[in-house]
């Protein structure tokens, strides 16, 4: 079965320190994997996409297929990075556009 | 480009009400779905849509009703509403042929009483 697991419902950091949001996937195929960031009462908006080994507003996500992980890292978190990330699995076949979302971390960056 | 929009931003239903939440995209995107989004929940999908005149279901349907009879435009109705669909309702779009980013609307927050 398909799913993605966000093990940690909050994470509180420092401005400045390190981040890591951890996302889990179970899928069989080849996977499809995306960051989606919301800001406080806002719509979701991607934040990157494995495949475009981007690094977006300093954030980065490797792909790990042995580990079946695709970590968010930011080397040095800022304020304004504070908002609920969701991670999300895509697959290809019947429902082919459908995405699978974790449950989401909380971020929260204090001064 | 006005991307994905929906009405109404915010709505109040008393038990048993029924109401439609409009979603429309103006990118020609094929692929169109709804989410509902509840805290420590994530989004989980309802309906969905590949075109115009199909529709599905996804993980949490019940209750919910949708049509599609343009690619512009893909509706969601809650028939008798209930306390459990006080939610956050999520529209999105993407094109169709492979695995792509979705595009959100704004969200409709619903409170049923």
């Amino acid at each position: 079965a398909q799913r993605v697991t966000q093990p940690e419902k909050l994470l509180s950091v420092f401005k400045g320190a390190p981040v890591e949001l951890k996302c889990n996937y179970s899928y069989s195929g080849s996977p499809e994997l995306f960051w989606y960031v919301q800001y406080s009462r806002q719509r979701l908006q991607l934040l990157l996409r494995h495949i475009s080994r981007e690094s977006i507003k300093g954030f980065t996500a490797d792909l790990n297929k042995g580990e079946t992980s695709f970590h968010l890292k930011k080397p040095f978190a800022q304020e304004e990075d504070s908002a609920m990330y969701y991670c999300a699995l895509g697959s290809y076949g019947g429902s082919q556009g459908n995405l699978i979302f974790g449950k989401g971390t909380k971020l929260s960056v204090k001064p | 480009n006005a991307g994905v929009t929906q009405t109404p931003k915010f709505q109040v239903l008393k038990t048993g009400q029924s109401m439609t939440l409009q979603c429309a995209q103006d990118m020609n995107h094929e692929y169109m779905s709804w989410y509902r989004q509840d805290p420590g929940m994530g989004l989980r999908l309802i309906h969905y849509s590949v075109g115009a005149g199909i529709t599905d279901q996804g993980e949490v349907p019940n209750g919910y009703n949708v049509s599609r009879s343009t690619t512009e435009d893909f509706p969601l109705r809650l028939l008798s509403a209930a306390p459990s669909q006080t939610s956050v309702y999520f529209c999105a779009s993407t094109p169709s042929g492979g695995v792509y980013e979705q595009y959100f609307g704004p969200g409709t927050r619903l409170t049923v009483t």
